[in-house]
């Protein structure tokens, strides 16, 4: 079955600065990655996805890149801000409407 | 965007009792929903997959007579913990893929205490 890892598990940065966070996943077969944030004690949030079929994908301060052959995939926020803090998840499927596969999640803290 | 609602959002129970725990997609129709476990710091482990009028998929690990999944109409779908042990504690997380691209959406969550 897949399998997803991610790393760091925590990450602090300076306010302003850029956070980045890295993924591999272990079945080629998968199409579909999402990115979650979770606050404390709620469900995650979809803050951004790409699919297979295209390289790099941004929405305003997030940025995704997905590199098929190597089978990695990574989150890029720039400007930080203290609402960035949180726990953030990347995620493998089948398809959007399949199962999905968590990585263990990167605990980002962004300092002021 | 599309909704999906979780009821109770937080149930505290004796041991040996069941807890029946609800996922609703608010504005849109699910023939599958997903539910996950997650414990205290780690990551969200998918438990079983739920779907509309037949048998839910359950994943390696998973007792499905002890987590019954019914999934009995394109809005609903409940999961029933039953004899329930302090280790069973943990935050039950429902999705459901929607809208025009299959999204999935997330429930708010139930926090479940068994003491």
């Amino acid at each position: 079955g897949e399998n997803v890892e991610q790393h760091p598990s925590t990450l602090s940065v300076q306010e302003g600065d850029s956070a980045v966070i890295k993924c591999t996943y272990s079945d080629s077969a998968s199409n579909y990655f999402p990115w979650y944030k979770q606050e404390l004690g709620k469900g995650p949030q979809l803050i951004i996805d790409i699919r297979s079929n295209v390289g790099e994908k941004k929405d305003q301060r997030i940025a995704v890149t997905l590199n098929k052959t190597a089978k990695h995939f990574s989150l890029h926020i720039t400007e930080t801000q203290p609402e960035d803090s949180a726990v953030y998840f990347c995620a493998a499927s089948w398809g959007s409407a399949s199962k999905i596969i968590f990585g263990s999640g990167t605990r980002l803290s962004i300092r002021p | 965007g599309a909704v999906v609602s979780q009821h109770p959002s937080r149930v505290i129970c004796k041991s040996g009792t069941s807890v029946k725990i609800e996922c609703r997609s608010l504005d849109f129709q699910a023939t599958t929903m997903f539910w996950y476990r997650q414990f205290p710091k780690q990551s969200l482990m998918l438990m079983a997959t739920s779907n509309e009028g037949s048998k839910a998929t359950y994943e390696q690990g998973v007792e499905k007579d002890k987590f019954l999944i019914n999934h009995a109409s394109l809005t609903l779908s409940t999961l029933t913990v039953t004899s329930a042990h302090p280790e069973d504690s943990s935050f039950y997380i429902c999705s459901a893929p929607g809208g025009s691209t299959d999204t999935q959406y997330f429930g708010p969550g139930t926090r479940l205490t068994v003491l």
